[in-house]
């Protein structure tokens, strides 16, 4: 069974701070995608990557895909109240989406 | 006007009952699924349809039946409703089946069986 792990679970920061969010899995996936889900509404796509060792930069948001296209990981500079939500990842693999736990992220002014 | 629409939004029965969640999405996409999301917010696939055919059926108990009437639309029927079918359940879309493609996902239905 394909898994990946997030970490943080939780993650409560200082607006201005910068963080990184960590997703792992011991298996290959052949992409890995970014969500942000906010409360009472559906995951919205912040990013694909699919080259090992890609770096997709969205504003403050820095997302990096493992060399083994086994990890991924999204760096957010300067974190704005604005950037509080649950992140999640999801590996693609044989036309199905796995999703990680997520991180639920907040950002206090 | 919402790309993909889930209704209802909020849904409280009994233990026993039968009930539907309907999802349409107005994107012109061929692929739509079924996702759950559990209390620690853990999201799961449960179904996938491509072009009306099922293509994904990721071990659901067969109480759960996905009905796709045309490809813009991908109900749920639930019957005998179980305390563990309370979830968040999602409807997404997408334009092929490619696990890389993006997928639009609906606003969710919040299901609670007392």
């Amino acid at each position: 069974t394909q898994l990946l792990e997030q970490s943080p679970q939780f993650l409560s920061i200082q607006e201005g701070e910068n963080l990184t969010v960590y997703c792992n899995s011991s298996s290959v996936f052949s992409s890995l995608q970014w969500y942000r889900q906010e409360p009472g509404e559906g995951p919205v796509l912040l990013v694909t990557v699919v080259t090992g060792g890609e770096v997709k930069k969205l504003k403050r948001l820095t997302f990096q895909f493992g060399d083994a296209r086994k990890d991924s990981s999204l760096h957010i500079t300067a974190a704005q109240p604005g950037d509080t939500g649950l992140y999640l990842c999801a590996g693609g693999s044989q036309g199905n989406l796995i999703f990680g736990k997520g991180t639920k992220l907040s950002v206090k002014p | 006007d919402t790309a993909v629409s889930q209704t209802p939004k909020y849904l409280v029965t009994q233990m026993g009952n039968d009930k539907s969640i309907k999802c349409e999405q107005n994107l012109g996409h061929d692929t739509m699924y079924w996702y759950k999301q559990d209390s620690k917010k853990f999201l799961k696939i449960m179904f996938s349809y491509n072009n009306k055919e099922l293509i994904i059926n990721e071990t659901v108990p067969n109480r759960f039946s996905p009905k796709s009437p045309d490809k813009a639309h991908l109900n749920l029927h639930i019957n005998s409703l179980e305390l563990g079918d309370s979830a968040v359940y999602f409807c997404a879309s997408s334009q092929g089946t490619r696990s890389g493609n993006i997928q639009y996902f609906g606003a969710g239905t919040r299901l609670s069986v007392l």
